[in-house]
């Protein structure tokens, strides 16, 4: 069946640096969505991304479709206390029903 | 009202108790979800509803039933379970098109914490 890993597991900064975290398929994808989930809560929608190649930006967040549909990155500039929790990329293929999550990334930030 | 609301948010159940959890959006959305979730893993798809009819069975042991009463309800019935089943039960809610393919976002409830003993 379709995998989606994310890498790294987890990733410790200090509060002002990047962060990236990276997702890979092991199925071309028709669709990639990426969720945040903070500590104790449940996931939110980040942004979703359709087009091979396509890159968008929220602020401080940049997203990357790659080119072949079957990974996706999501980075992270000057990162804040406000981004701690796991980020989970989320990925459809063809026209199918069910989303398949990411393994997440645990983002911890200190000051 | 962009929110999916779950009762109840913790329950504890014997593995001999039948229970129900229950999910709730005004959205107008027409696909629904139920997702598993252990600790530091990602959600695990159980079901979707579509058009409030069943879509998906993600191979989920008949301990769990899952109900979809009208496009704004979806319950989980649950008898029998066993300890492993202790997680976190999260519900989704997305549109779907006119081929009852669900698309864009999915709105999550908080969730209802499972225990079983």
């Amino acid at each position: 069946g379709q995998q989606v890993m994310q890498i790294p597991q987890y990733q410790h900064v200090q509060e002002g640096e990047d962060f990236t975290t990276y997702c890979n398929s092991s199925t071309t994808l028709s669709n990639i969505q990426w969720y945040k989930q903070r500590p104790g809560g449940h996931p939110v929608f980040l942004i979703q991304l359709v087009k091979s190649g396509e890159v968008k930006k929220q602020k401080r967040l940049t997203f990357q479709f790659g080119e072949a549909k079957k990974n996706s990155s999501l980075h992270i500039t000057a990162t804040q206390t406000t981004d701690v929790g796991t980020y989970f990329c989320a990925g459809r293929t063809g026209t199918a029903s069910k989303l398949t999550f990411g393994t997440g990334t645990r983002l911890q930030v200190t000051l | 009202d962009t929110e999916v609301t779950q009762t109840p948010k913790h329950l504890v159940m014997g593995m001999t108790n039948k229970k129900s959890l229950k999910c709730e959006q005004h959205m107008g959305h027409r696909a629904m979800y139920w997702y598993k979730q252990k600790a530091k893993k990602p959600p695990e798809l159980m079901f979707v509803y579509s058009y409030e009819k069943l879509s998906i069975n993600e191979s989920v042991p008949s301990r769990f039933s899952p109900e979809c009463p009208n496009s704004s309800l979806l319950n989980l019935h649950l008898h029998a379970l066993q300890p492993e089943d202790s997680a976190l039960y999260l519900c989704a809610s997305s549109q779907a098109n006119l081929g009852g393919l669900p698309y864009n976002e999915q709105f999550f409830g908080p969730g209802t914490r499972l225990t079983v003993l």
